[in-house]
């Protein structure tokens, strides 16, 4: 069964901070997502990653970076959290000659 | 425009009425993800479509390639229905996923 894991469901952090959302999975898959969650927007994605210390950017990379130093575990950086930043963070990964992706649980990030 | 358009955007149901929610997609999209996600909950995936109909229990996925329209119905729906329902385009195997807005479903007894 797989499984995506994100380090919290709820997250709350000061404006300036810096933030380290992690999610592992554990079926060995090459491709990784982030995607952020917004009411009246949809899902949107981030930065995603097709194997270990690559990264490449997607439709809303601004203000975030990303770490993806071994295969199970693709890291979300928010260099300096701003309020436009609370969020409900998900991530996914698939394998790549896989369609299904499978979703983390979502970490719901309040920016004070 | 965006990629991926469903509607409604909002649906409210007695319980047992039958629903349908749309979606459609722009050219370069080659497989359709419809998806369920409950309040404070992760997302889960119901059927991935390229072609064809797909049917679990009351849920049922229809895809038309040639109008790049997909379908997603509730037959006898229920309250535990509840939830709302996203639809998702693929370019290619492996790739980002290109999100619709969703539906937000609401099923009252």
């Amino acid at each position: 069964d797989v499984k995506v894991t994100q380090s919290s469901r709820y997250l709350v952090k000061r404006t300036g901070e810096k933030v380290f959302l992690e999610c592992v999975q554990d079926m060995d898959h090459e491709n990784m997502f982030w995607y952020r969650q917004d009411p009246g927007l949809g899902l949107r994605l981030i930065y995603f990653s097709y194997d270990v210390k690559m990264k490449e950017k997607g439709d809303i990379p601004e203000g975030y970076s990303v770490s993806r130093e071994k295969k199970e575990r693709f890291s979300l950086i928010l260099e300096s959290a701003s309020t436009n930043q609370t969020s409900m963070y998900l991530c996914a990964s698939t394998q790549p000659g896989g369609y299904e992706q499978y979703f983390g649980p979502g970490t719901r990030l309040t920016v004070t | 425009k965006n990629e991926v358009e469903q509607s409604p955007q909002n649906l409210t149901a007695q319980e047992g009425e039958f629903i349908t929610i749309n979606c459609s997609y722009s050219v370069g999209i080659s497989a359709l993800h419809w998806l369920q996600q409950h309040p404070g909950g992760g997302i889960v995936s119901l059927f991935m479509l390229s072609s064809g109909k797909k049917k679990h229990g009351r849920l049922i996925a229809t895809i038309n390639i040639q109008e790049k329209h997909s379908s997603l119905h509730i037959t006898a729906s229920h309250p535990r229905d509840s939830a709302v329902y996203i639809c998702a385009g693929a370019r290619g195997a492996g790739t980002a996923l290109i999100f619709g807005k969703g539906t937000t479903l609401s099923v009252s007894s």
